[in-house]
């Protein structure tokens, strides 16, 4: 499977928002409502953020939300705070019990 | 409380094999089917191989088809992930996932001479 299309960065000022976008296909995003998305930090394990497209686990601040249109889910990260500077992954369930995930996005917090 | 603790990871020369195992607990494992998945050193997410509840269906990421062998053992709450023919290009820190939601911690695995 090819990977999913994410920007390679993307940046805004505390209290901002930000959207990062991830492409795939009609064999994945637009195929399944099983869209995640990932934080993770400098040298740490990826926390889940948004699952099964728009579901926030416990936890997780409702700062962060999820959408889907199409081949493009959205994680859209509102009020934008300094700890929120991490790496976010998009991943779909592809078929066939197989995953297929972003190339991954850098936020920074300006 | 779900948890999944990786293990089995380290050093190994190209060609070589190693095993990890992914001790699970907190839930019914042989109720779930499971995942590994890897990370290179500054690199992206991917998926590596999935495990049916029973262990009859097998997934493999074309990347390591051949070459990895996934199974559990349900009476032990254990996941496995045999890799033979160890190249470079394996290093990655290697997840064990329940699904989109618990992964573990990860164990690295490094290949190299």
């Amino acid at each position: 499977q090819s990977a999913l299309t994410q920007p390679r960065s993307v940046s805004g000022s505390p209290g901002q928002s930000v959207t990062i976008s991830c492409t795939g296909t009609s064999s994945d995003v637009d195929g399944y409502n099983y869209v995640s998305w990932y934080q993770q930090h400098p040298g740490k394990a990826p926390k889940v953020m948004i699952y099964d497209v728009s579901k926030r686990p416990s936890g997780v601040p409702d700062r962060f939300s999820g959408s889907k249109s199409g081949n493009t889910a959205s994680l859209t990260i509102s009020g934008l705070q300094a700890e929120d500077e991490a790496d976010y992954y998009c991943c779909s369930y592809a078929g066939s019990f197989t995953w297929v995930f972003g190339g991954g996005t850098k936020v920074t917090v300006l | 409380e779900v948890q999944l603790v990786e293990s089995g990871g380290g050093l190994v020369r190209p060609g070589g094999s190693l095993r990890l195992s992914c001790a699970a607990s907190g839930f019914t494992f042989s109720y779930f089917s499971m995942n590994w998945v890897r990370q290179a050193p500054g690199k992206g997410l991917e998926w590596v191989s999935f495990i049916s509840t029973s262990g009859t269906d097998l997934y493999y990421a074309d990347s390591v088809k051949g070459r990895f062998t996934i199974s559990r053992d349900n009476a032990k709450n254990l996941l496995y992930l045999q890799m033979n023919s160890l190249r470079a290009e394996d290093t990655a820190v290697y997840y064990c996932a329940r699904d989109a939601v618990f992964w573990g911690q990860g164990t690295l695995v490094t290949v190299s001479s």
